[in-house]
């Protein structure tokens, strides 16, 4: 079946301490974001990539990194996570749109909801 | 730059009401439009999409048209029903440059019997 998986789906942890987000995609999409959701401002792009090695700032990088080292995974990496970071995050991939180097459409992991407290 | 815009929400219709949710967008290239639809604690689904000028994407009775002189999306079906009740996302894709995608904030629709 295809499909994004993230891990965890809910964590709740305090200000400071590291943490990662993974996401893994079995469909070989050379394009993967992270994205974060909040009431009130829809979903917003953190980090892209467009392929292995690969990654750049989407609308909210502040506070966040990724890593490509693989072409089916993604991890999210908050290195001293803050209140404002509590959120829920998706993962998505999709392969290139064929008209450019644009993107396709995106298919989206379940979520994982963070906590900062 | 870059930006969706769509009607605020929540919306609430009566079954087999007829739908429209606005969307238009700002984009500086060429973009392909979206409407994404989550249903409680899930992820994101396509529901569908357009990507040029004048195309119709149409899924379970949704249509929306991708009007370039209105810089438009709007989302319709003519007959709601209480399992359409759900979260749904305006977006764009830039076509020539990179994998950004941009949403709109989300309209929440709830259809009561």
């Amino acid at each position: 079946e295809a499909q994004v998986t993230q891990n965890p789906r809910y964590l709740i942890t305090v200000t400071g301490k590291k943490l990662t987000v993974t996401c893994s995609q079995n469909m070989n999409h050379e394009y993967m974001s992270w994205y974060r959701q909040d009431p009130g401002l829809g979903l917003r792009q953190i980090y892209y990539s467009m392929n292995v090695e690969v990654t750049d700032k989407g609308d909210v990088p502040e506070g966040y990194k990724v890593s490509r080292k693989e072409k089916r995974n993604f991890p999210l990496i908050l290195e001293s996570p803050s209140p404002n970071q509590t959120s829920l995050y998706f993962c998505a991939s999709s392969r290139p749109s064929g008209r450019g180097r644009g993107t396709d459409t995106q298919y989206f992991g379940p979520g994982t909801r963070l906590t900062v407290l | 730059g870059n930006s969706v815009t769509q009607m605020e929400g929540p919306v609430t219709l009566s079954e087999e009401a007829f739908l429209t949710i606005n969307c238009t967008y700002t984009a500086t290239g060429y973009p392909s439009l979206f409407w994404y639809v989550q249903y409680p604690g899930e992820g994101l689904q396509l529901l569908l999409k357009a990507t040029k000028a004048d195309d119709k994407g149409s899924n379970k009775g949704f249509e929306a048209t991708y009007r370039k002189e209105t810089t438009s999306f709007h989302l319709e079906k003519g007959s709601v029903q209480v399992s359409d009740s759900a979260v749904y996302f305006c977006a764009l894709a830039l076509t020539n440059t990179g994998n950004q995608f941009y949403f709109g904030t989300g309209t929440s629709l709830t259809v009561i019997p």
